[in-house]
């Protein structure tokens, strides 16, 4: 069964404070691993896409990277307006119906 | 406006209504899916659709009901809603790369 592990659950950064966001996952192979950020009472916003261990992307003060096993999305000198909760998701090889597996989320808070 | 666009925003009703919950999108994606979002589960899928009048369940589909006549439009139904179909419920569509985009979502409260 597929399966995704975000850590933490939630993190509290104070504007500046550089850190990384954990997504772990299991699946038989990866097609996809995805990553959102979801404001509250919004849906949540795609962010990135990885295909393949090594494969990094950028946008503003984000980087997501990508092994065999996790991937982190690296938040460089935080925003307030950076506070979200940031989802991970993976869609495996064969997966008919392009489902996607969501973790359960990592809550961040920034504080100026 | 081109986007994916879900009503009503917010619907209370009460046990054993039935209710029906709107999603279309401007994009002419083949893919459509149905998410509920829930404190300490996440989202999960409920439903999804591959293209007009072609559809599957999903990890949690008892209860709900879906249809999709047309490309653009993917409803969800609860036939006869109860308490535990108190939840924020989201539809999305696939894009060219495999990424969803998600609606705004349906707060959606069953007394």
């Amino acid at each position: 069964e597929d399966q995704v592990t975000q850590s933490p659950e939630a993190l509290r950064l104070q504007e500046g404070e550089s850190s990384s966001l954990n997504c772990s996952y299991t699946v038989s192979g990866l097609r996809g691993l995805f990553w959102y950020r979801q404001d509250p009472g919004k849906g949540p916003e795609f962010l990135f896409t990885l295909y393949s261990a090594g494969e990094e992307k950028e946008k503003e003060r984000l980087k997501a990277t990508l092994t065999k096993k996790e991937s982190f999305l690296h938040i460089t000198a935080p925003k307030p307006e950076d506070s979200a909760t940031y989802l991970c998701a993976v869609q495996a090889i064969g997966e008919y119906g392009n489902k996607l597996v969501f973790g359960a989320g990592t809550i961040l808070r920034v504080k100026s | 406006d081109a986007g994916i666009t879900q009503s009503p925003r917010y619907k209370i009703t009460e046990t054993g209504r039935q209710v029906t919950l709107m999603c279309h999108q401007t994009w002419s994606h083949s893919y459509m899916f149905w998410y509920r979002q829930d404190l300490g589960h996440g989202l999960r899928l409920i439903y999804y659709s591959a293209a007009a009048d072609i559809t599957d369940k999903g990890e949690v589909p008892d209860g709900y009901v879906v249809s999709r006549s047309k490309t653009e439009n993917f409803p969800l139904t609860l036939e006869s809603a109860t308490r535990s179909q108190t939840s924020v419920y989201f539809c999305a569509s696939r894009g060219n790369s495999g990424e969803q985009y998600f609606g705004p979502g349906t707060r959606l409260t069953v007394t």
